[in-house]
């Protein structure tokens, strides 16, 4: 059973736009929401996080929307650079994340100069 | 380079050989946490530990055998493993304190199982 659903699997955005990656999930007892990027040959580095009082959460070029009546999350990505270029996971943990994660399929992102 | 030290880097083992995988953390975090990573799959969690306890274990195979001898750090035995446990193994560390729980990983070792 896949409690976390991401889309796309993959994403092309020109330099400077903006790249949007959504994210589902089926458990309600879920209550930490965080994103996380991934280089290769590298751990995932958290990026921005979000719990579902919070409908919007912004950090320098990344912006998490959270809606939580359809339990459905969002990545905005502005300005993106080439250096954004990386594979995206959301995931979702209860208990503010101690009980562990569950991860999305992810999303390989592509900056195009 | 990140907080969450993991040592080796590179595993190559054979299916009869027993070898441990080592994680180290100096955040004073008490939660540790071990993952599973396919290649262009999610990482998958194995283990939980909180405050140097077992807390989570997600029906993993007894052939991993995880231990965590103190609060800095966090062992994965490997015994008898197979072709199929190929992947990187991943750990990861939160303050396992009440409140947000973000989870920092390290770079993981890539474990090659002949």
């Amino acid at each position: 059973q896949q409690q976390v659903k991401q889309s796309p699997q993959s994403l092309i955005v020109q330099k400077g736009g903006i790249s949007i990656i959504n994210c589902a999930y089926e458990n309600t007892a879920f209550d930490y929401f965080p994103w996380y990027q991934q280089f290769p040959g590298k751990g995932p580095a958290l990026l921005i996080a979000i719990r579902p009082d919070v409908s919007e959460k912004k950090e320098g070029r990344f912006t998490i929307s959270f809606n939580k009546s359809a339990k459905q999350f969002s990545l905005h990505i502005m300005d993106s650079q080439p250096g954004d270029s990386a594979t995206y996971f959301c995931a979702a943990s209860m208990r503010g994340g101690a009980d562990g994660l569950t991860f999305g399929k992810g999303t390989h992102l592509i900056i195009q100069p | 380079d990140t907080e969450v030290t993991q040592t080796p880097k590179h595993l190559v083992m054979g299916m009869t050989n027993k070898k441990s995988l080592k994680c180290e953390q100096h955040m004073g975090h008490r939660a540790m946490y071990w993952y599973k990573q396919k290649a262009k799959k999610p990482p998958e969690l194995m283990f939980v530990y909180s405050y140097e306890k077992l807390s989570i274990n997600e029906s993993v195979p007894s052939r991993f055998s995880p231990e965590c001898p103190n609060s800095s750090l966090l062992n994965l035995h490997l015994h008898a493993l197979q072709p199929e446990d190929s992947a990187l193994y991943l750990c990861a560390s939160s303050q396992g304190s009440r409140g947000l729980q973000p989870q920092h990983f390290g770079d993981g070792t890539r474990l090659s199982i002949l």
